[in-house]
């Protein structure tokens, strides 16, 4: 089972900040989280990865309460291109388990 | 630096049959994993070799194996087919331990 719960699915415009929020009630101590964007035929694509408090790349942004139950990953100013599955995943050694993602659709 | 890559691209097999996927990792990467992904739904971690030696197993069956070479490339062999078997089989190449993974643009497998 997965070790994660989002939401199955999102709107946004773009332009727009869109924030997905994923539940990881049972978090080890040594579990990291990670999100990672899947386009249709393709394989998924790292975003971010993070163990605590906020963390910020090129691309998105990670925000870890202190409790570390929920993750929220932040997509600023998205494009129609950033319609894709965003899977949020936690676990540790590298071996990810995915859950069923949330699908987030762009509208001009 | 070359990428991830995979195949066959697309595959066809009756149940029953045996299948070999190859994947070829990234430059500098040790460690390969399988994952199944199933129309709609989320990769399924398979297995993850490290160094030719299995590190870890996902919920399938022994009919599903790999090897992984001195050269770091993989290849997933499943036997006795079934339908259920038809998925997008994805390989990815990291460093172990790492989660930032590259994954390949995977083999369509459908059985009939």
């Amino acid at each position: 089972l997965a070790k994660t719960t989002q939401p199955i699915s999102m709107d946004s415009y773009e332009g727009q900040e869109v924030n997905i929020t994923c539940s990881h009630n049972n978090i080890a101590t040594n579990d990291y989280i990670t999100w990672y964007q899947q386009f249709p035929s393709q394989g998924p694509r790292f975003i971010i990865q993070g163990y605590k408090t906020k963390v910020t790349n090129e691309v998105a942004s990670l925000f870890i309460p202190a409790d570390r139950k929920s993750s929220t990953l932040s997509l600023p100013r998205v494009s129609l291109s950033d319609t894709a599955v965003y899977y949020c995943l936690v676990g540790e050694g590298g071996k990810l388990i995915f859950g069923q993602g949330t699908t987030l659709q762009v509208k001009p | 630096e070359t990428g991830v890559t995979q195949s066959p691209t697309h595959l066809i097999k009756t149940r029953g049959q045996q299948v070999t996927l190859r994947c070829s990792s990234q430059s500098g990467h040790n460690t390969v994993s399988w994952y199944q992904q199933a129309l709609g739904q989320g990769p399924q971690f398979i297995f993850q070799y490290y160094r030719e030696e299995e590190n870890g197993r996902g919920n399938f069956p022994p009919r599903f194996s790999g090897l992984q070479f001195p050269n770091y490339s993989s290849e997933l062999n499943v036997n006795a087919l079934e339908l259920d078997d038809s998925a997008l089989y994805l390989c990815a190449s990291s460093t172990l331990g790492i989660y930032e993974q590259y994954f390949g643009p995977g083999t369509r497998l459908t059985v009939t």
